[in-house]
């Protein structure tokens, strides 16, 4: 069974532009959630989707965006890129609510760089 | 929101010592703990986990306790060797709530 897939797995960017960031989760998995990962804030959530639908989020300016695809795949935007936006985005698969177990999975991350 | 905060943030143990790392929160809603390993250049990965109706869960070298009542649970490695060198993670939540409130880590350094 393959694992949570994030593409890609670097990035370097300029202040201004935006950024897509991709997610597969684990096949049979409906729900995916977005973490950005920095040395000084830990990990931080950024929101959840569960069949196409944001379920939760987290406490991120709206230049931080996401969605989720009819298969599961799920996608997050940054527009307006600052400096501070340079950290390791993760990505976690689980089933879903209601669909038993509840352990999350997480992908190898994207390493976004700011210059 | 949860309040997450783990003890130590780095711990430096021989190599077949044990390793305890300890997890405080404050959602009383909370029922689900799991605790997860981050190698470097990797995600986190869940190395065990409890619900709130079980004290204690083991698994090998690997153990978990539960004090509901004093919302704290703890991480234990025992006879730790060099490859268990790594972030550790608690993310206590609601149960099917994919929300996770991370601990700030504890960085565990297993010298050989």
């Amino acid at each position: 069974k393959a694992g949570v897939t994030q593409t890609p797995r670097y990035l370097i960017k300029t202040r201004g532009q935006q950024v897509t960031l991709s997610c597969s989760p684990i096949s049979g998995h409906r729900s995916v959630s977005w973490y950005q990962q920095t040395p000084g804030q830990g990990l931080q959530f950024l929101f959840e989707y569960f069949s196409e639908t944001q379920r939760n989020k987290g406490n991120f300016p709206g230049r931080f965006s996401g969605r989720q695809f009819s298969n599961s795949r799920s996608e997050m935007n940054v527009s307006t890129l600052e400096l501070g936006d340079s950290a390791l985005y993760l990505c976690a698969s689980s089933p879903g609510p209601g669909q038993g177990n509840t352990e999350a999975f997480f992908g190898q991350g994207t390493r976004l760089t700011v210059v | 929101g949860e309040n997450v905060e783990q003890h130590p943030s780095t711990l430096s143990v021989q190599e077949g010592d044990s390793a305890v790392i300890k997890c405080t929160y404050s959602d009383s809603a909370s029922n689900y703990f799991p605790w997860y390993k981050q190698e470097l250049g990797k995600g986190p990965q869940l190395i065990i986990d409890i619900r709130s109706n079980v004290g204690e869960k083991k698994d090998q070298r690997i153990a978990v306790t539960l004090n509901k009542t004093a919302k704290h649970f703890s991480l234990h490695i025992t006879e730790t060797q060099p490859e268990d060198s790594a972030v550790y993670f608690c993310a206590p939540r609601p149960y099917n709530f994919n929300k996770f409130y991370f601990g700030s880590g504890t960085k565990l350094n297993v010298k050989p």
